[in-house]
Formats: C-alpha cells, sequence, structure tokens
C-alpha cells in the first residue's frame, strides 16, 4: 500500500465540530475510493471518485458527509457536525487504469469524536 | 444485493501449520475477487486479485482459489510463520471500477 497517503493518522474532534480528511492517490491513480471500519465491523463502501467527478457515492450517509477530488490536490472526505457514531477509521484506496482492478489502500485516519 | 462472508471470524493454529481461510459471496456474477491482509491499526495492503476467469492465483506461500459457481474463495497459507498472525479480508466487486464488497475478515494467530 506504499503510495497512498492520508492524514491526519489520528483526528480528535468534539461533537459538532467539522472533520476534514486528506488522501493524495498514488501517482497516476485517478480513482479514489472511500471505505469507513466500524469498530469490531468489516470496511463499508462509501464513495468512489475519479477526478472532479463523483462515480458512486451510493455508501455515503446523505446528511452531513461530503467528498470531492479536485483537479488539482487530494481528494477530501469531509463530515460536517460530527457524532459519536462518527467514531471510525476511514481508508481510502486508488486505483489506475481499470484494467488492472488491484486497490492500494492507505494507512487510514482514524477520528475519534469526543 | 452482494454478501460476503468469511468464517470462522478468528483462527489459532501452531507455527509450520498450513492455514486454510474460506470466504463465500451470495452473487456469482463477479468481476474480481482480492484478499487482503490487515495489520492491527494498519492500512490494507493487497495480497492476491483473482479475475472471474481465473481459478487460482499463486504467490509464495499463499494461493487463492476461486469456484464462482459455488460461490467460494479459498485463501491458502502453507508453512505458517508468527509474521503471518494478521486479519484477512476477501472482498467482490461486480464490474470493472465498481466498489469492493468486505467480509467480516478472519484474525489469524500463528503461535510460536
Amino acid at each position: 500500500n506504499a503510495g497512498v497517503m492520508q492524514n491526519p493518522r489520528h483526528l480528535v474532534r468534539r461533537r459538532g465540530q467539522e472533520a476534514r480528511l486528506r488522501c493524495s492517490p498514488m501517482k497516476g491513480h485517478s480513482h479514489v475510493y472511500w471505505y469507513r471500519q466500524l469498530p469490531e465491523e468489516g470496511l463499508k463502501f462509501m464513495v468512489y471518485l475519479q477526478k472532479e467527478n463523483i462515480i458512486d457515492e451510493s455508501g455515503m450517509p446523505k446528511e452531513r458527509f461530503s467528498a470531492e477530488f479536485p483537479k488539482e490536490g487530494p481528494s477530501i472526505l469531509r463530515i460536517q457536525q460530527v457524532v459519536r457514531g462518527d467514531s471510525a477509521a476511514y481508508f481510502c484506496a486508488s486505483a489506475g487504469a481499470l484494467a488492472n482492478e488491484k486497490l492500494f489502500f492507505g494507512s487510514g485516519t482514524q477520528l475519534s469524536v469526543l | 444485493k452482494q454478501e460476503v462472508t468469511q468464517i470462522p471470524a478468528a483462527l489459532s493454529v501452531p507455527e509450520g501449520e498450513n492455514l486454510v481461510l474460506n470466504c463465500s459471496f451470495t452473487d456469482s456474477a463477479i468481476y474480481n475477487l482480492q484478499w487482503f491482509r490487515q495489520d492491527p491499526g494498519k492500512g490494507l495492503t493487497s495480497l492476491l486479485l483473482i479475475q472471474s476467469s481465473q481459478r487460482e492465483q499463486t504467490s509464495g506461500r499463499l494461493n487463492a482459489s476461486l469456484d464462482k459457481s459455488s460461490g467460494r474463495s479459498t485463501l491458502y497459507i502453507a508453512a505458517s510463520q508468527p509474521g503471518d498472525s494478521a486479519t484477512y479480508l476477501c472482498a467482490a466487486t461486480k464490474a470493472a471500477g465498481n466498489k469492493l464488497t468486505f467480509g467480516g475478515g478472519t484474525r489469524v494467530l500463528v503461535k510460536p
């Protein structure tokens, strides 16, 4: 998973604050996926983006959550007005050409909401 | 809706034994299936990817098989080592570029 950079590694927020999670994909990759891993649960898909486009956001809560992948810069997962239930590990993965579907994951951001 | 299941949830073996990890999926119309390893507090490392047209993939001590008709994949780890202790996840995708559906993982402990 070398190359997919996520920051911060740990993020602590109080209820009601905003959380911004960043993901820089591997060099040359234009497909980014966000997954969430709740305590003692498996990884759940949230959103799939290509440069400047959201392709599939079927796994993302309709309220308070948004994602973007601008032409320049990292992909951002934004959570507004965080609640305790948002506490989880958030993983980003990137892929290159669709013909080779191997995903490369970042080390994740552990979000803790107090 | 695709559902991926991994049983058992946890497995403990003595060093040197072969590991057999099971993954089942409900929708056989998959594009590919991947096996990942996750160490505590870390991200996922891709181990093997099997395309839907393939029956198995091998890398070193690891071998993964795929049987679409029965909705099963098996990961074999030969001659296990304490360093193999981790959580192993399988994930299926329905189409190129599509999202992965993960199983709950099997937590493996290899005792020296």
